[in-house]
């Protein structure tokens, strides 16, 4: 197993625009999670799958946002209406809840909204 | 809720100098403790975690942390740092339930590496 995929790597998108990304977690791996990270901060979560139910989403997930993890593999996370405050890296992560172990984290994808 | 506090923005140390980065939290019970890892551009690499047990924790790349319930305090160190280990460094705590848990991050600690 690779790790966690993230896909793209970067993505520059005009305003207004949608955008879509895709996490591939580690294969055994249950749950998986989204972040987001902006500069200098660090990561706050956004939202989380265990297999394909999303079980908690945070208030910074606003109606533009919606993620989906449809066969509880990979998972892809959409932002209608790009606004430049959505501008950041975008995070995945994976956990297998049976293992009592720590996130595993893909290298992100870095939204620009210009 | 569950915070992370990590006070120093940036810490500048020699090579081969030791280093200890501070992270204390706030929560109500006996939380799972981390300490990530983030290179420029990459994502975050696990170093350790504390979920119970011994409270002197073992990780990667020669880092260690110490658990103190009566201080909060979960700090990483090394004994001696080299120039690879420039990177943020990310503590996080989480609520433990029945194994089940949604670390919150720290805003990170910059380390500098002068040679």
């Amino acid at each position: 197993d690779t790790g966690v995929s993230q896909d793209p790597r970067h993505k520059i998108t005009k305003r207004g625009q949608n955008v879509t990304f895709r996490c591939d977690p580690i294969s055994e791996h249950n749950r998986l999670y989204w972040y987001r990270q902006t500069l200098g901060q660090g990561p706050e979560f956004l939202t989380y799958f265990q297999n394909e139910a999303q079980l908690e989403k945070s208030r910074l997930l606003s109606d533009r946002f919606s993620a989906e993890r449809p066969k509880g593999s990979f998972s892809t996370l959409e932002i209608q209406r790009t606004e430049q405050g959505d501008s950041a890296m975008y995070l995945c992560a994976s956990r297998n809840d049976r293992v009592n172990d720590g996130y595993t984290f893909g290298s992100g994808t870095r939204l620009t909204v210009v | 809720a569950q915070s992370v506090t990590q006070p120093d923005i940036h810490i500048t140390v020699s090579e081969g100098a030791s280093l200890e980065l501070r992270c204390n939290y706030s929560y109500g019970a006996t939380p799972y403790l981390f300490w990530y890892v983030q290179s420029p551009g990459q994502g975050l690499q696990l170093l350790l975690k504390y979920f119970s047990g011994d409270t002197l924790v073992q990780g990667i790349k020669g880092f260690e942390a110490e658990f103190k319930r009566s201080q909060s305090s979960f700090n990483l160190r090394k004994p001696s740092v080299h120039w690879s280990d420039a990177a943020e460094y990310f503590c996080a705590v989480g609520a433990a339930s029945g194994g089940s848990y949604i670390p919150t991050f720290g805003r990170g600690t910059s380390l500098i590496v002068h040679p």
